[in-house]
C-alpha cells in the first residue's frame, strides 16, 4: 500500500519556464509534507516543506502548495533552471506515525532542458 | 558541520559474508534512520532510533538485518549472511525536527 505517490516518473521542462511536480497521499493523517531534492550519487536534501496548517510555503524559486481535501500536493519551481535538474522525492508524516517518521514517494526525475 | 557521515562509500562483497555499513549523525540530533533504495521498492525506512533507542524496526527486512546505535555519534547496520537481493544503497539520516538530514550513502553490491 502506498501511502504517498507521485504518479511521474519524469518531467522535462524548458529553461525559464515553470517546473510543476506533483504529489497525491492516502493517509488523511499525515500532516507535514516535505520535498526533497537527489541528485545523482548523493542522499537526498531537504528543499522546502508545509504544514497541514497551511496552504502554501514559498522559499525563493520554490513553492509548495497543498490541498487537504483532495490529498494532493505540488511543487513549483520558477523560473526552471539547469541546476534543478534531479529527482525529486515528496514525502509526508504523521503523529500516528510517529512524527519523526517519513513516508516517501517513488520520486520524480526532473529535466531543464536548455 | 560536517553533515551525516557514512562509510564506505562502496561495498562489494560475495554472498553469505557479513557486511558492516556505518554512521555517524549530526552533533546534537537525536533521531537517527536507516533506509534502504532501490529501483522496485523506492526509499524505505527500515530502522530509527531516538535518543539511541530504537523506536520502530518495522521496516527491517528479515532477522538477517540488524542495526545498534552504542551512543549518540555511532550507528550500525549490519547484514550477516548477506544475499545478492540486499544489493542497494543505504542511507542514513539524522534529526532534530521534521527535517531529515541525510547521509551520502553506501553502495553496497553483494555477488
Amino acid at each position: 500500500d502506498q501511502q504517498v505517490k507521485q504518479n511521474s516518473p519524469s518531467l522535462s521542462v524548458q529553461e525559464g519556464r515553470i517546473s510543476i511536480l506533483n504529489c497525491d497521499y492516502t493517509n488523511s493523517m499525515f500532516d507535514y509534507f516535505l520535498w526533497y531534492k537527489k541528485y545523482p550519487a548523493e542522499g537526498p536534501t531537504f528543499l522546502i516543506s508545509i504544514s497541514s496548517i497551511k496552504d502554501k510555503n514559498e522559499d525563493g524559486r520554490f513553492t509548495v502548495f497543498l490541498n487537504k481535501s483532495a490529498k494532493h500536493l505540488s511543487l513549483h519551481i520558477v523560473p526552471s533552471q539547469p541546476g534543478d535538474s534531479a529527482v525529486y522525492f515528496c514525502a509526508a508524516s504523521g503523529l500516528l506515525q510517529g512524527a519523526q517518521k517519513l513516508v516517501f514517494g517513488q520520486g520524480t526525475r526532473l529535466t531543464i532542458n536548455p | 558541520d560536517a553533515g551525516v557521515i557514512q562509510s564506505p562509500r562502496h561495498e562489494v562483497t560475495e554472498m553469505g559474508q557479513e557486511v558492516t555499513l556505518r554512521c555517524k549523525p549530526i552533533s546534537g540530533h537525536d533521531y537517527l534512520f536507516w533506509y534502504r533504495q532501490t529501483m522496485m521498492r523506492g526509499l524505505e525506512l527500515l530502522i530509527y532510533f531516538n535518543n539511541n533507542v530504537p523506536i520502530d524496526d518495522s521496516g527491517m527486512p528479515e532477522d538477517r538485518f540488524s542495526a545498534k546505535m552504542p551512543n549518540a555519534s555511532f550507528s550500525t547496520l549490519k547484514i550477516q549472511p548477506s544475499e545478492p537481493r540486499d544489493s542497494a544503497v543505504y542511507f542514513c539520516a539524522s534529526s532534530l525536527a521534521n527535517e531529515q538530514y541525510f547521509g551520502p550513502g553506501t553502495r553496497l553490491t553483494v555477488t
